[in-house]
């Protein structure tokens, strides 16, 4: 069956260091991978696209990794903040579709 | 700035009762989403429109209709609310073509927490 799994675990770290988020993906051969953010009670805001032939994408803070022979993308946020603290949510596109597809999120804490 | 509206951010209803659920985007998008959040569950599409007029199912279209007569505006309609629609709701526009010059980035509405007592 078609599966998008992230850790339903909160991550909870110290700030000032790296988070590191994980979203793989089973029977799916997405075109395109994007992460968002959600806060509590708010929609989810767009951070990042990777497409199926980027290895890697940064934007500021955020590295995003795809490999599709794993099957995996990671997320990574560097020297990390309060303000980081959030639910992160990964989202496949297939190539001939409209439709997103989401996974559940994981909770990221960053302490003070 | 873009923006995606929604009419309602909470609603409680009774089973049995229609519900209309309005989405407004101010950023002439082609394509608009209904989506449902659970806890544990995701973001579950439940119909999508490319176009005013056209609407296609999603992954749980079971109990929901949409409606687009103009390209601003996607209505989720439950004709005959269930306790097991309790939810929250959100509505989402991206533009049209998706393709290299196109991020395909969704811009969310706020979300309506539906309650069915």
């Amino acid at each position: 069956s078609q599966k998008i799994e992230q850790n339903s675990e909160a991550l909870n770290i110290q700030e000032g260091k790296t988070a590191t988020l994980t979203c793989n993906y089973t029977n799916y051969s997405p075109a395109y991978l994007q992460w968002y953010r959600q806060d509590p009670g708010r929609g989810p805001v767009f951070l990042l696209l990777i497409r199926e032939n980027e290895k890697e994408k940064r934007k500021e803070r955020l590295k995003v990794t795809f490999d599709t022979t794993l099957k995996q993308s990671l997320f990574h946020i560097t020297a990390s903040q309060p303000a980081d603290s959030a639910t992160y949510l990964c989202a496949l596109l297939m190539d001939s579709s409209y439709k997103l597809i989401f996974g559940s999120g994981t909770r990221l804490l960053v302490r003070p | 700035d873009v923006k995606v509206t929604q009419s309602s951010r909470y609603l409680v209803k009774r089973t049995g009762e229609k519900v209309f659920l309005e989405c407004v985007q101010d950023m002439d998008h082609e394509n608009m989403f209904w989506y449902r959040q659970d806890p544990g569950l995701g973001l579950r599409l439940i119909y999508f429109s490319y176009d005013v007029k056209m609407k296609e199912k999603g992954d749980i279209p079971e109990g929901y209709s949409v409606s687009r007569e103009k390209k601003e505006r996607f209505s989720l309609i439950l004709e005959s609310a269930s306790t097991n629609q309790t939810s929250m709701y959100l509505c989402a526009s991206s533009l049209g073509a998706w393709g290299t010059a196109n991020t395909g980035e969704l811009f969310f509405g706020e979300g309506s927490r539906l309650t069915v007592l």
